[in-house]
């Protein structure tokens, strides 16, 4: 298995600009999460889908952030503007249970705002 | 608060030796997974060890341990026999309602 598998790996854009990340999350896995990472708030969920369907999308932090997952092998997250404070480390994982089965990471898109 | 904390930001340890990396966490709910992950430079986040809270027997991995204190809230690493690879961000989680708690993480360093 190929593992979690998101695209970019780095991303650099300018402020007010579109950015959309993407994950291709393990075969069979009905659980997707995506975390972002910061220094000062180490991670933080924003999201996560089960079965697709969007569950609970209260760490999202601003209408600028949305996210889909329209088929069990994709989902995207897209910033739309994006600014210098959404820099960060942004992670997909991936889970075939909530919770006990412990969740699968993809290697992450280290997105910079300039 | 669910809190998950982690006292120590960094660790270091002379290779081929053990060290023991702490974690203590808040929780109201009796049942939970507990988990540690290594994130070396690469970024990656690899689970390293996962232990159910109602299971009383403390997870071992080949060279990774964890010493479960359900009653004290307490969940920490061991790892034996440290290798370079070894080197990385280490950060402990705990599952929770709709999320899973992460704490700030400790840096370990293996000197050859």
């Amino acid at each position: 298995d190929a593992g979690v598998i998101q695209s970019p790996r780095h991303e650099v854009t300018e402020m007010g600009q579109e950015v959309t990340l993407r994950c291709k999350p393990i075969s069979g896995h009905d659980y997707l999460f995506w975390y972002r990472q910061t220094m000062m708030r180490g991670l933080e969920l924003l999201i996560y889908f089960n079965n697709n369907v969007p569950i609970d999308d209260s760490g999202m932090p601003e209408d600028r952030f949305s996210a889909k997952m329209p088929n069990a092998s994709f989902s995207t997250l897209k910033i739309q503007p994006s600014e210098p404070r959404d820099s960060a480390v942004y992670f997909c994982a991936s889970s075939p249970l909530f919770g006990g089965a412990g969740y699968t990471f993809g290697s992450g898109t280290r997105l910079t705002v300039v | 608060a669910q809190t998950v904390t982690q006292s120590q930001p960094e660790m270091s340890v002379q290779e081929a030796e053990t060290v023991t990396l702490s974690c203590t966490y808040d929780t109201s709910e009796s049942d939970y997974y507990l988990f540690w992950y290594k994130q070396p430079p690469s970024r990656q986040m690899i689970l390293v060890i996962r232990q159910e809270a109602y299971k009383q027997q403390n997870a071992t991995e080949n060279r990774f341990s964890v010493n479960f204190q359900k009653a004290a809230k307490s969940f920490s690493l061991k790892i034996s026999d440290s290798q370079l690879g070894d080197a990385a961000m280490y950060f402990c989680a705990r599952t929770g309602a709709n999320n899973l708690f992460f704490g700030t993480g400790t840096r370990l360093t293996v000197i050859p």
